[in-house]
């Protein structure tokens, strides 16, 4: 198995583009997908496939995967987009989770 | 899409307990299906997914050879039984529905059922 690292915290201003990480040696082979999770809630999936938005889902999610490095960029963020996010891959049919990154809005 | 979670609840350690997971709204057996769990306060850890046919399974380190996923499509149902447990296993455990016909991207998810583990 191998390990996905994020950032335990992000802050960000309303308006401005909040970038959240996702590193890991082993990415260029893999996709990288990324869940919302409010308060209370299960976990939403936000992007599949690296960049790929699930259906309905606001354009101001988007994501990328440079081979070392996955982001999800939030741009023009919104109060209610405080939430901890998510990014996961998998490999070999097991499934990895990273250790989550608070996002703050303020 | 529905998944509703079930079985939970307190248990001694070395006990055991088995989850149950109804679904409903799409082709069950279609898809694959994932357990993941969450300690209080604490991130999201996956636990054991199997694919659309029962071909593909997988487990985390943490609960191989202690827990045992199963599917059975006639019944649009998920299971996990859990032996052997310990109080580190104390999570609210998901059901989630894959995309794909096997283990790779959750699409959907239950509300979850709460095991404690505790003496």
């Amino acid at each position: 198995s191998f390990d996905l690292t994020q950032p335990p915290s992000v802050s960000v201003s309303p308006g401005q583009t909040a970038s959240i990480t996702c590193s890991s040696d082993s990415l260029a082979d893999k996709y990288v997908c990324w869940y919302q999770q409010k308060p209370g809630q299960p976990p939403l999936l936000v992007i599949d496939r690296d960049n790929m938005r699930p259906s309905g889902f606001p354009e101001r999610f988007s994501g990328s995967n440079s081979g070392k490095t996955a982001t999800l960029t939030i741009s023009e963020t919104q109060a209610l987009d405080e939430a901890d996010y998510y990014c996961q891959t998998w490999d070999a049919s097991h499934v990895v989770f990273g250790g989550g990154t608070k996002l703050t809005v303020l | 899409v529905q998944l509703e979670e079930s079985g939970g609840g307190l248990v001694q350690p070395g006990r055991s307990l088995r989850l149950s997971c109804a679904a409903s709204g799409f082709i069950f057996d279609d898809y694959a299906l994932h357990w993941v769990r969450q300690a209080p306060g604490k991130g999201l850890e996956w636990v054991s997914g199997i694919s659309w046919n029962s071909g593909t399974i997988g487990y985390a380190d943490s609960v191989k050879g202690r827990f045992t996923i199963s599917r059975d499509n006639a019944k649009n149902s998920l299971y996990l039984e859990m032996n052997s447990l310990r109080p580190e296993d104390t999570a609210l455990y998901y059901c989630a529905k894959d995309l794909y016909s096997t283990p790779m991207t959750l699409g959907s998810w239950g509300q979850g059922t709460l095991v404690t583990v505790s003496s």
